[in-house]
């Protein structure tokens, strides 16, 4: 079974660094033919997609993010790990990680049930 | 902002026909890349429900469709039922792997 796991902090003060781990179990990360996703949502709001990482340690960053964002990964440990700089309230969000499979085309195919963060004072 | 523009709601009777349209430019759709729909329920992670245009991931019922035309996709749902009710978005990348939501479609089933 295919499963993705989000962990952090759940408050993190404004200017701070977040840093969020996604431990998989069920694929290896070393798959040629998998690759993770980070997303956030803001309450209320829609999803945003933060960045993504594969096998061969390709990584793609969201535009509007990409100088704040990192995301790397630890294949013996089967863990993704995304940071985020200088946090904002408007960061606040629940983050999650996904799956990319090649044979849905880079579609997330498998999802993690999302950490909740906040970001205040 | 998104890079893809969707309706922020849609709504229909149960048994009913409804469809959502998901606009991208030449960068995205028009280049090619794919389109993945998803479907997110109150409280829940989102699901994968349509992947490159049209196909349906195991488990996902054949009501469910999805198009392409030009640089723009759409989702279609037939035989509308209470549970359909739920936020959709769609998705897509870049050249540079980089990938961006629609701002996603609030489904109601009158």
């Amino acid at each position: 079974q295919v499963t993705l796991k989000e962990s952090g902090p759940v408050l993190v003060k404004p200017t701070e660094t977040l840093t969020l781990t996604c431990t998989v179990s069920g694929f290896a990360l070393s798959n040629g033919r998998m690759g993770v996703s980070w997303i956030r949502q803001p309450p209320g709001k829609a999803l945003e997609w933060l960045a993504n990482i594969f096998s061969n340690d390709e990584k793609s960053y969201s535009t509007s993010l990409n100088s704040r964002l990192t995301i790397s990964q630890d294949t013996s440990k089967s863990q993704v790990v995304l940071t985020m700089t200088n946090v904002d309230p408007v960061d606040t969000a629940t983050y999650y990680c996904a799956r990319n499979s090649v044979t849905y085309y880079y579609g997330m195919d498998v999802w993690g049930q999302g950490t909740t963060v906040t970001v205040s004072s | 902002q998104s890079v893809l523009t969707q309706p922020p709601s849609v709504s229909g009777a149960p048994g009913q026909r409804v469809t959502i349209s998901c606009t991208g430019s030449s960068s995205n759709i028009g280049a090619g890349y794919s389109v993945h729909w998803y479907q997110q329920l109150p409280g829940t992670a989102p699901k994968l429900l349509i992947y490159d245009y049209r196909n349906r991931p195991s488990g996902v019922p054949v009501r469910f469709s999805g198009s392409k035309s030009g640089t723009s996709a759409s989702l279609a749902i037939t035989g509308l039922q209470a549970e359909d009710e739920a936020d959709y978005y769609c998705q897509s990348y870049d050249s540079r792997l980089s990938g961006s939501f629609g701002g996603g479609t609030k489904l109601t089933v009158l």
